[in-house]
């Protein structure tokens, strides 16, 4: 697509439930981020994707956090057990590999909310 | 690590007031800097970018020049307008492979009429 989608763009949960969000990156680009932006903060990195392996993994918050990519295509964020204070924008962006110099192409977001 | 700093807001403006959000940040080697800007309810979006010493982004009327001697890289607008009511992000990367966008904490602009 001409973009990078995210879905659900909205997901309520109740506290200890499961939830899956779900990147679609731009075609070609081979570098997905997710990362976690908390209602009035910045944003936080979580995971990164070269391809479908993750060299890094350190942002991620707790074993209750795993991610993963099919191939170079959509990507996966699970989220085991929620927590309240997992409640969040979740986004994900994409890029070519080693073109820093041209950023990244940001999705719009998956709004989670923990009940 | 890298960091980027950029000053808190909420900055509040009228129209066609003059904008300036400061970044400074700190990084090993020589990073690329951009700013990004989230519209209200939307997601973030390139502003502009800046790859080396004393290169000057632009667009839409905003500019930032990348000041190595200061590590700084301060967003400016000559007269800003109701429709650039946003957050912006401050954010390097570094040179070295794929590592990460760092941003800054954003800061809130709101234009008045």
């Amino acid at each position: 697509g001409a973009g990078v989608s995210q879905s659900p763009s909205n997901k309520v949960t109740e506290k200890g439930k499961d939830v899956e969000l779900r990147c679609d990156p731009i075609s070609g680009h081979t570098a997905l981020y997710w990362y976690r932006q908390r209602l009035g903060q910045g944003l936080e990195f979580l995971i990164y994707f070269q391809g479908n392996s993750a060299p890094d993994k350190s942002g991620l918050p707790s074993d209750r956090f795993s991610a993963e990519r099919t191939g170079e295509s959509v990507s996966t964020l699970t989220i085991q057990r929620t927590q309240q204070e997992d409640s969040a924008v979740y986004l994900c962006a994409s890029s070519y590999p080693g073109q820093q110099g041209y950023g990244y192409t940001f999705g719009s977001g998956t709004r989670l909310t923990v009940v | 690590g890298d960091s980027v700093t950029q000053m808190e807001g909420p900055v509040t403006l009228s129209e066609e007031a003059f904008l300036t959000i400061n970044c400074t940040y700190t990084a090993t080697g020589y990073p690329s800097l951009f700013w990004y800007v989230q519209y209200p309810g939307e997601g973030l979006q390139l502003l502009l970018k800046a790859t080396k010493a004393d290169d000057k982004g632009s667009n839409k009327g905003f500019e930032a020049t990348y000041r190595k001697e200061t590590t700084s890289f301060h967003l400016e607008k000559g007269s800003v307008q109701v429709s650039d009511s946003a957050v912006y992000f401050c954010a390097l990367s570094g040179r070295s492979g794929n590592t990460p966008l760092v941003f800054g904490k954003g800061t809130r602009l709101s234009v008045i009429a």
